[in-house]
């Protein structure tokens, strides 16, 4: 069966550390994956796109690296900080579908 | 600018009752889609409409959900007979969808409902 999973649902850190996020999924052949940040009674916010012919993309401290032969995304956030506290959802997107498949999520605490 | 404004932000409706939740999206944008996020989950896909055509509604969990967009802008998403699992966030998000090219989805902040 079809599955996204991103890695345990809580995790904390502490500041100025660098806060890694899996994201695997199993039986999909996603063209493009996409992470977005989701604050508590808001809707999830965009973050970065990689397409499946890409190893990594970069915008300011945020990081992402897509390994189709592993079937796994990992997000990384450097220097992390107390306002980078959030819930982390990654997305798939498989072929012409605009829709998005989510994982159910990572919760991130950044301690100062 | 404006971004994508749902309304209303808290509906509690009776098991049984109709309810409509309406969406407006980011003007200009072409796409519009409909998810349904459960408490501690990730958003699950409804429906998606391209300008006024609705071009997938495979996530619609039942035939109690039906979505429009008559001109293209403003949607609603209507539920009947509500029954206490459609109790969830409704989460609508617009996307600008040049042609050929992949883009983000600008989501508004949902509408919770609450079916007691």
């Amino acid at each position: 069966s079809q599955k996204i999973e991103q890695n345990s649902e809580a995790l904390n850190i502490q500041e100025g550390k660098t806060a890694t996020l899996t994201c695997n999924y199993t039986n999909y052949s996603p063209a493009y994956l996409q992470w977005y940040r989701q604050d508590p009674g808001r809707g999830p916010v965009f973050l970065l796109l990689i397409r499946e012919n890409e190893k990594e993309k970069r915008k300011e401290r945020l990081k992402v690296t897509f390994d189709t032969t592993l079937k796994q995304s990992l997000f990384h956030i450097t220097a992390s900080q107390p306002a980078d506290s959030a819930t982390y959802l990654c997305a798939l997107g498989e072929g012409s579908a605009r829709q998005l498949t989510f994982g159910s999520g990572t919760q991130l605490t950044v301690l100062p | 600018g404006a971004g994508v404004s749902q309304s209303p932000r808290y509906k509690v409706a009776k098991r049984g009752q109709d309810v409509a939740l309406r969406c407006d999206p980011i003007s200009g944008h072409v796409s519009l889609f409909w998810y349904q996020q459960a408490l501690g989950q990730g958003p699950e896909f409804l429906t998606y409409f391209q300008n006024e055509a609705q071009l997938d509604k495979s996530g619609l969990p039942s035939d109690r959900f039906f979505a429009e967009r008559p001109e293209g802008s403003v949607s609603t998403l209507k539920i009947q007979r509500t029954q206490q699992e459609d109790s969830a966030v409704y989460l609508c998000a617009s996307s600008l969808q040049n042609r050929g090219l992949l883009d983000e989805q600008y989501f508004g902040p949902g509408t919770r409902l609450t079916v007691t």
